[in-house]
């Protein structure tokens, strides 16, 4: 398994200001991911970040709003940037440790509110 | 294109009494499936998963799941429901050609155990 660290667990933020939110992973792992859960509903899988290259992003997120990074096998951070009150989510990090057949582990999450 | 559906928003039972959360999925090929658990204010904790094999798998907390190839169903099943089982259950699928490991969740189950 995987232990993982994710900052800040809440925040509260002012329309139109931006939050990076952090995610430590206590081993190396191949495979990083950004979702969202919107008030009352499922996760929504917004990018794979990428060691040492450019976030893939699913359809309906783009990297302005969303920027991503992951220097390492352990760590990456989310943006969300120019917030509204739509962006209101929490905001889950989740790591799986190798290519294949294994299962995914999710951090604690960080839940947004923008007003 | 993978899917995955929960029809049940909410599942209610008596403490003691069998549970089961109901999920059936779309997906070419032999599908990766998996079961998740949401508490509150927490993040997901993974239940179980079937991957190739004995179609019924165990998992967690005494939680098991029946994959049903004819029926392209995932059922969780629990024979004794406790009243901490209360929270937020995900049906998620992946799909083994995809090498990255994204998962595709259900819209979620709230189950309820009344003492």
């Amino acid at each position: 398994s995987a232990v993982i660290s994710q900052k800040p667990s809440r925040d509260i933020c002012q329309r139109g200001t931006s939050l990076t939110i952090q995610c430590q992973v206590d081993s190396q792992v191949t495979m990083m991911f950004w979702y969202r859960q919107q008030p009352g509903q499922s996760l929504t899988l917004i990018a794979t970040a990428n060691q040492g290259s450019e976030a893939t992003y699913e359809s309906g997120f783009v990297i302005d709003k969303f920027p991503i990074s992951r220097p390492n096998l352990t760590f990456s951070t989310l943006t969300v940037s120019n917030m509204s009150p739509e962006d209101s989510s929490i905001y889950l990090c989740s790591v799986a440790l190798l290519v294949g057949d294994t299962e995914a582990f999710f951090g604690q999450g960080t839940r947004l509110t923008v007003v | 294109a993978q899917s995955v559906a929960q029809p049940e928003d909410q599942v209610n039972v008596a403490e003691g009494n069998p549970l089961t959360v109901k999920c059936t999925y779309s997906v070419s090929g032999n599908p990766y499936l998996f079961w998740y658990v949401q508490y509150p204010n927490r993040g997901l904790q993974f239940l179980l998963k079937y991957i190739t094999g004995d179609n019924l798998v165990k998992g967690s907390y005494g939680f098991e799941a029946e994959f049903n190839k004819s029926q392209t169903s995932f059922h969780l099943k629990k024979p004794s429901a406790l009243v901490s089982d209360s929270a937020l259950y995900f049906c998620a699928v992946r799909d083994p050609t995809d090498s990255w490991g994204k998962l595709q969740f259900g819209a979620g189950t709230q189950v309820v155990v009344t003492p």
